[in-house]
């Protein structure tokens, strides 16, 4: 079945930009997303991409995808304390199934 | 909008009771989804509904466990008896699901129901 690996842990300084990465083995992706989740909260979702796309930028915030390598990454712009959070990857490919895969989360701790 | 509404927030039960979390989805999204998150193993998706219908739910834990969409505006997580694993925060999610537009399958999640079984 289709598997989506992160990194477990990155800890930047505020101001740093953070770049958060992700693999996928679904070659059928149709489309990828970031989602954000704060403690005690749920998942919100950030951005996406689609698969014809190799960039995506919004604001602070930018998605890069290999669609070769199927690596997908995010990148965040001037590191707050407020962008401490859990980052998941999600894919959803185009098998007929229609639920997201997440992958298992990235921690992102930002020291003042 | 008010986004997809859970409840209840927090949940403390004794082994072996009933225990019943709810969803009400956000208004004309078609597919509701139920989520369940650990320390141990990450978020986990536990069944899906398109149209009131259960789509997947081979990602219901065992027998103990059950899922109803009686409606397009309602859906409930039932586990009977509940154990001390089961202790979980439970998300549910909704998503479009309409043909056409980039975020057709983009599941908007809600706020989540803590649960600790004793």
């Amino acid at each position: 079945g289709e598997d989506v690996e992160q990194s477990l842990f990155l800890s930047v300084r505020e101001g740093d930009s953070s770049v958060i990465n992700c693999t996928y083995t679904d070659s059928s992706s149709t489309y990828l997303y970031w989602y954000k989740q704060e403690p005690g909260a749920g998942l919100q979702l950030l951005t996406y991409i689609f698969s014809n796309m190799d960039m995506k930028q919004d604001q602070r915030l930018t998605v890069l995808l290999n669609k070769k390598d199927k690596h997908l990454s995010l990148r965040i712009a001037d590191t707050q304390t407020g962008d401490s959070a859990i980052y998941f990857c999600a894919e959803i490919g185009d098998t007929g199934r229609r639920a997201l895969t997440f992958g298992s989360g990235t921690r992102l701790q930002v020291q003042p | 909008d008010a986004g997809v509404i859970q409840s209840p927030r927090h949940e403390v039960t004794e082994m072996g009771q009933e225990v019943t979390l709810r969803c009400k989805p956000i208004s004309g999204h078609n597919s509701l989804f139920w989520y369940r998150q650990t320390m141990m193993r990450g978020l986990e998706l536990l069944i899906y509904f398109n149209n009131n219908v259960p789509i997947d739910d081979s990602g219901m834990p065992e027998d103990r466990f059950s899922a109803k969409m009686p409606n397009a505006s309602f859906s409930t997580l039932k586990i009977q008896p509940s154990e001390p694993r089961d202790s979980a925060v439970y998300f549910c999610a909704s998503s479009p699901h309409v043909a056409g537009g980039p975020l057709r399958e983009t599941q908007y999640f809600g706020p989540g129901t803590r649960l600790l079984v004793l």
